[in-house]
């Protein structure tokens, strides 16, 4: 099945220490990206990506960082420098001019 | 600057009954694009429907239909004869035609449907 998929779906982290979300996705999309939703909010772009070795920050990017070493996968790491990462992360990837979403991340500071 | 307000935070309907949610936007560009998505509590969110802004035409894709009006600015989306599944947090959506990296999203409308 084509699709984009994340993992893990739950996460839990200890303050301080730094944390890998994956994404990946076989819809063969060259752009792709990462929201964080915070409860009853709508989405904030963290990063994205147009093409594999090129990605451009969003309105929130400080205390993350992304690579994009092949097309199919744009992982985030959720660094200790983020000083407030509970919340429900989201990966997308785009075609034309219609983004399609992946099923989240739910990470959790303990 | 562009804006989507979803003003209903929450709304609350018995099965079977119809509903709309209402979608504002602001822009100041004449070519934009419009979409919704719906998000169950899984939480993917999932893709509805798109509309660019030379497309006024009303849409039905089945117990849903989506309402353009450029005159006020609105995308509203009904949902006819409501079910149970269709519990769920609906986002509207802007991108710009010259920049389809950013999406504006409102807020979202959490619609609870009673059996």
């Amino acid at each position: 099945d084509g699709g984009i998929t994340q993992s893990p779906k739950y996460l839990f982290r200890k303050e301080g220490q730094n944390v890998t979300l994956s994404c990946e996705q076989n819809l063969n999309h060259d752009a792709m990206y990462w929201y964080r939703q915070d409860p009853g909010q709508g989405l904030r772009l963290i990063y994205y990506s147009q093409i594999v070795n090129d990605f451009q920050k969003g309105d929130i990017a400080e205390g993350y960082s992304v690579s994009r070493e092949k097309k199919e996968s744009f992982p985030l790491t959720v660094t200790s420098a983020q000083k407030n990462p509970t919340a429900f992360y989201l990966c997308a990837s785009r075609v034309s001019d219609t983004q399609y979403f992946g099923p989240g991340t739910r990470l959790t500071v303990l | 600057a562009q804006k989507v307000t979803q003003a209903q935070t929450e709304i609350s309907v018995v099965e079977k009954e119809d509903v709309t949610l209402d979608c504002v936007y602001e822009t100041r560009d004449t070519t934009y694009y419009l979409f919704w998505y719906k998000q169950p509590p899984s939480g993917e969110l999932v893709f509805l429907i798109r509309r660019n802004s030379f497309d006024e035409q009303n849409e039905i894709s089945g117990r849903y239909s989506w309402n353009f009006q450029k005159s006020t600015s609105s995308f509203n989306f009904t949902i006819t004869a409501s079910q149970v599944v269709d519990s769920a947090v609906y986002f509207c959506a802007l991108s710009e035609a010259w920049n389809f990296n950013k999406f504006y999203f409102g807020s979202g409308t959490k619609l609870n449907v009673k059996p």
